[in-house]
């Protein structure tokens, strides 16, 4: 099994809403992220989680709030978003890094965010 | 500064005939490399990637790509194309030196197949 299975597809929010994203996987990885990717560009990082811990933390504002209940799971809570938010919101995974041995992230289908 | 190029923002192919779309990395060592395709609306595939070893790397889909160290680049290839070719290809580089592995991205490379 070599997906990472994202729900919902599609999310039409008010900026007052509180919704989550979800994102699971069960290839083993202990490395998970997401990522913002406005039409027409490549994907911007937002958070990682290795091993269940958040590790990196892109400067994202305080209205996105990741979580990762255990290894197959990481879930986004979206509260107070703005339109400009409004963008497909990919969750990957992976492996942690290792060196000296080869790595890949595998990515979802994607959530797409409409903030009205 | 580190950085990924993909120098065509798009490209118009025959059904059929080749493809091959070039991604420049600017890095004084080698990087990891990648390919990604996107479907519109659809979320990333990995298509192949490079570490280290032979340099000509096969990929899913009919996909090869070619490490060439001299020039930087890793350019994506495929001998003929089919309709469902059809998306955006995203290059991408982990510089060995982040011990985060995180994905820089090129800005893609929008592959359109005429019929």
């Amino acid at each position: 099994d070599t997906e990472v299975t994202q729900t919902p597809k599609h999310l039409v929010m008010g900026m007052t809403n509180k919704k989550s994203l979800k994102c699971e996987q069960h290839m083993g990885h202990r490395a998970m992220y997401w990522y913002k990717q406005k039409a027409k560009k490549p994907p911007e990082l937002m958070f990682v989680y290795s091993y269940e811990k958040l590790s990196i933390n892109e400067s994202v504002p305080s209205r996105f709030s990741p979580e990762c209940p255990n290894s197959s799971l990481l879930n986004l809570h979206l509260h107070a978003l703005q339109p400009e938010d409004s963008a497909l919101y990919l969750c990957a995974s992976s492996q942690p890094p290792r060196r000296g041995g080869t790595w890949g992230a595998f990515f979802g289908q994607g959530t797409r965010l409409t903030v009205v | 500064a580190q950085s990924v190029t993909q120098p065509d923002i798009h490209i118009t192919v025959s059904e059929g005939a080749s493809l091959e779309l070039r991604c420049n990395y600017s890095y004084g060592a080698t990087p990891y490399l990648f390919w990604y395709v996107q479907s519109p609306g659809q979320g990333l595939q990995l298509l192949l990637k490079y570490f280290s070893g032979d340099t000509l790397v096969q990929g899913i889909k009919g996909f090869e790509a070619e490490f060439k160290r001299s020039q930087s680049s890793f350019n994506l290839r495929k001998p003929s194309v089919h309709w469902s070719d059809a998306a955006e290809y995203f290059c991408a580089v982990v510089f060995p030196m982040d011990s985060n592995y995180q994905l820089i991205w090129g800005a893609g490379t929008k592959l359109i197949i005429k019929p």
